[in-house]
């Protein structure tokens, strides 16, 4: 297993158009994050999956976010009608469930690097 | 993470020790965590703290946890051109599962 890997590294797009990026985690790791990073910023929390259940969503994900995981394991990360403010690094990380007291490590992947012109 | 703060910036020289600081506001996070990004990379996980410890040294790194205080400090030992990056304190949210994570010091070692 090479860790999580993100697709594509990089997409560029006209506003109004949609994109969706892929990540698949670590093939163990029950638990998938999704976070948007931008310039000068720590990554700010999006949605987080157990398995193929979406536990909890940010206010941060707008009605034109939507992102699935269908089988517990890729998930996919959909942004329709993109607008400048959407450019940012979106990363993907996992994680191996245990107890909710647990360190819950969280393993990050390279991410996907969104500019909309 | 608008609960985690971090002092933006920090310059050391090559050999040095760096001390990179944070603070949080939720007294319940039982796990504390730095993190590394390098240019166009990902976060890397370099070591977490559970919240009844004081210190935990692993190799150059050392964390410190005042609890009281709610700061954390990561310590670099003998710091490297290689260290150079940006360092994120991070701590469990309210869920318990996702984390937090503040806006990161950027370390430039000189040689």
């Amino acid at each position: 297993d090479t860790g999580v890997s993100q697709d594509p590294r990089h997409k560029i797009t006209k506003r109004g158009q949609n994109v969706t990026f892929r990540c698949d985690p670590i093939s163990e790791h029950n638990r998938l994050y999704w976070y948007r990073q931008t310039l000068g910023q720590g990554p700010e929390f999006l949605t987080y999956f157990q398995n193929e259940a979406q536990l909890e969503k940010s206010r941060l994900l707008s009605d034109r976010f939507s992102a699935e995981r269908p089988k517990g394991s890729f998930s996919t990360l959909e942004i329709q009608r993109t607008e400048q403010g959407d450019s940012a690094m979106y990363l993907c990380a996992s994680s191996l469930g245990g107890r909710v007291s647990g360190a819950n490590v969280l393993t990050f992947g390279a991410g996907s690097r969104l500019t909309v012109l | 993470g608008e609960d985690v703060e971090q002092s933006l910036f920090l310059s050391v020289r090559e050999g040095d020790s760096s001390v990179i600081n944070c603070t949080y506001t939720d007294s319940s996070s039982t796990y504390l965590y730095w993190y590394k990004q390098e240019p166009g990379a990902g976060l890397q996980l370099l070591t977490y703290i559970f919240s009844n410890m004081d210190m935990k040294q692993d190799q150059r790194l050392t964390v410190l946890l005042n609890k009281k205080d709610k700061h954390l400090s990561l310590r670099i030992a003998d710091t490297q051109t290689g260290d150079s990056a940006i360092y994120f304190c991070a701590e469990k949210g309210p869920s318990g599962y996702a984390l937090n994570f503040g806006k990161g010091t950027s370390l430039l070692v000189t040689p």
